[in-house]
């Protein structure tokens, strides 16, 4: 079956630096497209970046231009997410997706506090 | 970017009940490209349907999705106690945008 377990999340300082990991198992991780998607307290979702399965091609929000970096390994069927120069506004649930003309699989999630 | 606008904000309804929610685009999505989630407190979003029509793998057939261009709708033909939740649109004709969501609440 389709697992995807996010980790990594936890308390940060603003300014500070975060590595979210999303362990993939129950399909072939390469051929997908994977993103992250959040959910700030007692607001909306929002799409955070996502990224082809080769690798090649990242898209982000404006939100997070600059400051976040997505990447995967697809030996390790494994997507990652730098988050540096955090800021209290980056307060959320992170959540990792498998894209397949929508995202069809969702991790439970990994919070992330920004606060000093 | 495309601007979705989902109404009304809350919805109240009793069980059995049709729920028509909305979700408007600032602009044409391209190829109808658009998704509705169904989101719970403390789990992830589900996929209910994509290309603004298509029902996901194991979605009830009480849940259809009509529309394109700039506006489309996610109907749920009579509500079933586990519908009561929060529903978002998502556009991926463009760069990607969610709705900023309708609450369907038991009246």
């Amino acid at each position: 079956q389709v697992q995807l377990v996010e980790s990594g999340g936890g308390l940060v300082k603003p300014g500070g630096s975060l590595r979210l990991s999303c362990v993939t198992s129950g399909f072939t991780f390469s051929v997908y497209y994977m993103g992250w998607i959040r959910q700030a307290p007692g607001k909306g979702l929002e799409w955070v970046s996502y990224i082809s399965g080769d690798g090649g091609a990242m898209y982000y929000a404006d939100s997070v231009k600059g400051r976040f970096t997505i990447s995967r390994d697809n030996a390790k069927k494994s997507l990652y997410l730098q988050m540096n120069s955090l800021r209290a506004e980056d307060t959320a649930v992170y959540y990792c997706g498998r894209w397949n003309t929508a995202f069809d699989y969702w991790g439970q999630g990994s919070l992330v506090t920004v606060s000093s | 970017e495309i601007v979705l606008t989902q109404s009304p904000g809350t919805l109240s309804l009793s069980p059995g009940e049709r729920a028509t929610l909305s979700c408007r685009a600032s602009q044409s999505v391209r190829n109808n490209y658009v998704a509705w989630y169904q989101k719970k407190p403390g789990q992830p979003p589900r996929v209910l349907i994509h290309a603004a029509s298509s029902r996901a793998t194991g979605i009830p057939d009480r849940f259809s999705g009509s529309g394109s261009g700039t506006d489309f709708t996610l109907t749920i033909a009579s509500l079933e106690p586990e519908d009561f939740a929060v529903y978002y649109c998502q556009q991926y004709g463009g760069s990607w945008t969610f709705g900023q969501g309708t609450k369907v609440e038991i009246k």
